[in-house]
């Protein structure tokens, strides 16, 4: 009954390759987002979505594209990974302020 | 024990103490403010938030301090226990995109996060 699930958990990779990582919520919530995590532990945003649209959209490489088939879900495509893209990135939502983060994905570019 | 998030990220406290946490954050037209906690290997869970018309808020063993003046923003934990000690993030709300309003109330579109402080707690 996880309210924000991501899969995979964990991701290892070659340089080049092409990846989706799934994120869905149960909570009923109209705003979804991505949040790439580095190794100092700080969070940035990288997309938002509310209700299937696209209402933020930070300073992304284009490799990095969204989807959101409907309001309960939003992937993440990535093109060509490259070493760089390692991280850990998490899927939230909300309603209203509160945001309620997945347990991520860890992606590791080698 | 008492930190600055930004220039102390981790912060050793006995077990039973008090503990605070502290941030700086950036933007004067902030109007809303969260703490995460995240542990281990798992995503930020929600502890407490406070609203810039406050400037006290009291969660069970948790209270958020909001000083608007010198835009800092601390988060109290009393009588610190060992499953306390994950990291501790402070979030703040720039209202860039302004909020959306749809048919669950407003939703914020932004948080802008700090970088998290590591609470350590001995026995």
């Amino acid at each position: 009954d996880t309210a924000v699930s991501q899969t995979p958990k964990y991701l290892v990779t070659q340089m080049g390759n092409d990846k989706s990582i799934k994120c869905e919520q149960n909570l009923g919530h109209d705003t979804m987002y991505w949040y790439k995590q580095d190794s100092k532990k700080f969070l940035k945003i990288m997309f938002s979505y509310n209700n299937k649209e696209l209402i933020i959209n930070e300073t992304v490489p284009n490799r990095f594209s969204p989807k959101s088939p409907d309001k309960a879900h939003l992937n993440l495509h990535i093109n060509s990974l490259e070493l760089g893209d390692s991280a850990v990135y998490f899927c939230a939502s909300s309603l209203q302020e509160t945001q309620y983060f997945g347990p991520g994905t860890r992606l590791l570019v080698l | 024990g008492e930190s600055v998030g930004l220039h102390l990220p981790t912060l050793s406290v006995q077990e039973g103490d008090n503990s605070i946490i502290n941030c700086a954050y950036s933007n004067s037209a902030s109007d809303y403010f969260i703490w995460y906690k995240q542990e281990s290997g798992k995503g930020p869970q929600f502890i407490i938030d406070i609203r810039s018309n406050m400037d006290k808020r009291q969660g069970q063993r948790v209270t958020v301090l909001l000083n608007k003046t010198v835009k800092h923003l601390s988060l109290q934990i009393a009588a610190t226990q060992p499953g306390d000690s994950p990291v501790y993030i402070c979030a703040e709300n720039l209202n860039n995109p302004p909020p959306i309003l749809n048919a669950g109330g407003t939703s914020y579109g932004k948080l802008t996060f700090g970088q998290g402080t590591i609470l350590t707690v001995h026995p």
